[in-house]
């Protein structure tokens, strides 16, 4: 079925350090969109990129969109303990039908 | 008013009970979302409603009945669940546009035990 790889599954790092998260599918992607779930929480919108190559930022956390649209990822610059949770990429794949379909997220967990 | 808003937060239920989740937005999204979180995993699209109308039905059992009675409020009916339907129950809401796609707002959620 339609599904995008997540990668890695968790990552422990120590405060101050970097992270990222990355997303890869098989075929070409209309649009990939970026959540944070903190623990007991919910998911959270972050973000949709839709052009190829394209890259956005949000304070310490820079998206970026493959040049194929086949890949996606999510790097944090300096993290904190704030950045605790789970990163999720989702693709639409329904368009106007609404079809979000989320990889398996990365854990990460940071230690101060 | 941003924000989709899920009641119970929390709801323990026999597999003999009928119970029901409710999830109101204020938005103005017309499309709302079903989906289905276990420990650990990813959320699972369960229901799509596009306009007040059933569009997506990701083959869930029939125990899950949805219902969209008007576009602020979304409702799952539940009936004869199983111990493994024991989930996190999400609610999500966008707007709908042609051909795109908009981030999705979701509630709090209902935590679901079945015993």
């Amino acid at each position: 079925g339609q599904q995008v790889m997540q990668i890695p599954q968790y990552q422990h790092v120590q405060e101050g350090e970097d992270f990222t998260t990355y997303c890869n599918s098989s075929t070409t992607l209309s649009n990939i969109q970026w959540y944070k779930q903190r623990p007991g929480g919910h998911p959270v919108f972050l973000i949709q990129l839709v052009k190829s190559g394209e890259v956005k930022k949000q304070k310490r956390l820079t998206f970026q969109f493959g040049e194929a649209k086949k890949n996606s990822s999510l790097h944090i610059t300096a993290t904190q303990t704030t950045d605790v949770g789970t990163y999720f990429c989702a693709v639409n794949y329904g368009g106007s039908q609404g079809n979000l379909i989320f990889g398996k997220g990365t854990k990460l967990s940071v230690k101060p | 008013d941003t924000e989709v808003t899920q009641t119970p937060k929390h709801l323990v239920m026999g597999m003999t009970n009928k119970k029901s989740l409710k999830c109101e937005q204020h938005m103005g999204h017309r499309a709302m979302y079903w989906y289905k979180q276990k420990a650990k995993k990813p959320p699972e699209l369960m229901f799509v409603y596009s306009y007040e109308k059933l569009s997506i039905n990701e083959s869930v059992p029939s125990r899950f009945s949805p219902e969209c009675p008007n576009s602020s409020l979304l409702n799952l009916h539940l009936h004869a669940l199983q111990p493994e339907d024991s989930a996190l129950y999400l609610c999500a809401s966008s707007h709908i546009q042609g051909a795109g796609s908009y981030g999705y707002t979701f509630g709090s959620g209902t935590r679901l035990t079945v015993v």
